[in-house]
C-alpha cells in the first residue's frame, strides 16, 4: 500500500531563507508526482508535475526534483516570501487505472517579514 | 480552460441529518471526477471517482454515496451524518488523457 510522508509537518522561517520540503513514499512504482499549494480554506493549485521520466521541473523561484529508486521528493523555494505562507502537499500518481492520487498529509509553511 | 463549482461553500449540519453536495464543471466533456476528503490534520483521502456518467466506484466503505446524473455534475451525499463526516470535501477532474487533476474551492462541512 502506497504512503506518502513530507517533513517537516510544520516550518515557519523569516523572509529571504531558501527552503526545502522532504516528501517520500513507500512505493517507487509511481507514475508521477506533482506538488500542490492550499491556502487556508481553499482548494489546491498545482505547482509542479513531474513525470515519471524525468527528475526536477522548475517553475520561478521553485524547484522539485523526484529521485523513484529512494522514493523521495523535495520541492526547493528560493527566496522566500510572506506570500509563500501556505500548506505545501506532496501527490504521487499510482500506475494503472483511473488516475489515482496518493497525498501526504502537508507541511504548512509561515513565512513571516 | 476547465472550470469546477462546488456549492455550498459552507455547510454546518446535526449529526444524523441528509447530506448533499453539488460538483459542477465547465469547459469539458467526459471529464473523470473526484471526491476527496480531507480530514483536520489529515492528508486528503480518495472517496469516490467516476468514469461517466451513472459509473461510480468507491474507495473506503463509510457513510457517504456518490452519483453522477449528468456528464459534468458530481453530487455526494448521506443519509444520516456522523461527527466523523466532518471535513473539506474537494471535487476534482481529470480531462482525457491529462495527467494531472484539477480542484475544486471546496465545500468546509461541520457536523454538530
Amino acid at each position: 500500500k502506497q504512503e506518502v510522508t513530507q517533513i517537516p509537518a510544520a516550518l515557519s522561517v523569516p523572509e529571504g531563507e531558501n527552503l526545502v520540503l522532504n516528501c517520500s513514499f513507500t512505493d517507487s512504482a509511481i507514475y508521477n508526482l506533482q506538488w500542490f499549494r492550499q491556502d487556508p480554506g481553499k482548494g489546491l493549485t498545482s505547482l509542479l508535475l513531474i513525470q515519471s521520466s524525468q527528475r526536477e521541473q522548475t517553475s520561478g523561484r521553485l524547484n522539485a526534483s523526484l529521485d523513484k529508486s529512494s522514493g523521495r521528493s523535495t520541492l526547493y523555494i528560493a527566496a522566500s516570501q510572506p506570500g509563500d505562507s501556505a500548506t505545501y502537499l506532496c501527490a504521487v500518481y499510482l500506475r494503472g487505472g483511473y488516475n489515482k492520487l496518493i497525498f501526504g498529509a502537508g507541511t504548512r509553511l509561515a513565512v513571516h517579514p | 480552460s476547465q472550470t469546477i463549482h462546488q456549492w455550498p461553500a459552507t455547510l454546518v449540519q446535526p449529526v444524523g441529518s441528509p447530506l448533499s453536495l453539488e460538483c459542477t464543471v465547465e469547459g469539458t466533456s467526459n471529464p473523470n471526477l473526484y471526491w476527496y476528503r480531507q480530514a483536520a490534520g489529515r492528508g486528503l483521502q480518495l472517496l469516490f471517482y467516476s468514469v461517466g456518467i451513472g459509473q461510480i466506484s468507491s474507495e473506503v466503505p463509510q457513510n457517504l454515496s456518490a452519483s453522477r446524473p449528468q456528464d459534468r455534475q458530481f453530487i455526494l451525499s448521506s443519509k444520516k451524518l456522523l461527527l466523523s463526516d466532518s471535513g473539506f470535501y474537494l471535487c476534482a477532474l481529470r480531462v482525457g488523457k491529462e495527467e494531472t487533476q484539477y480542484f475544486g474551492p471546496g465545500t468546509r462541512l461541520l457536523v454538530l
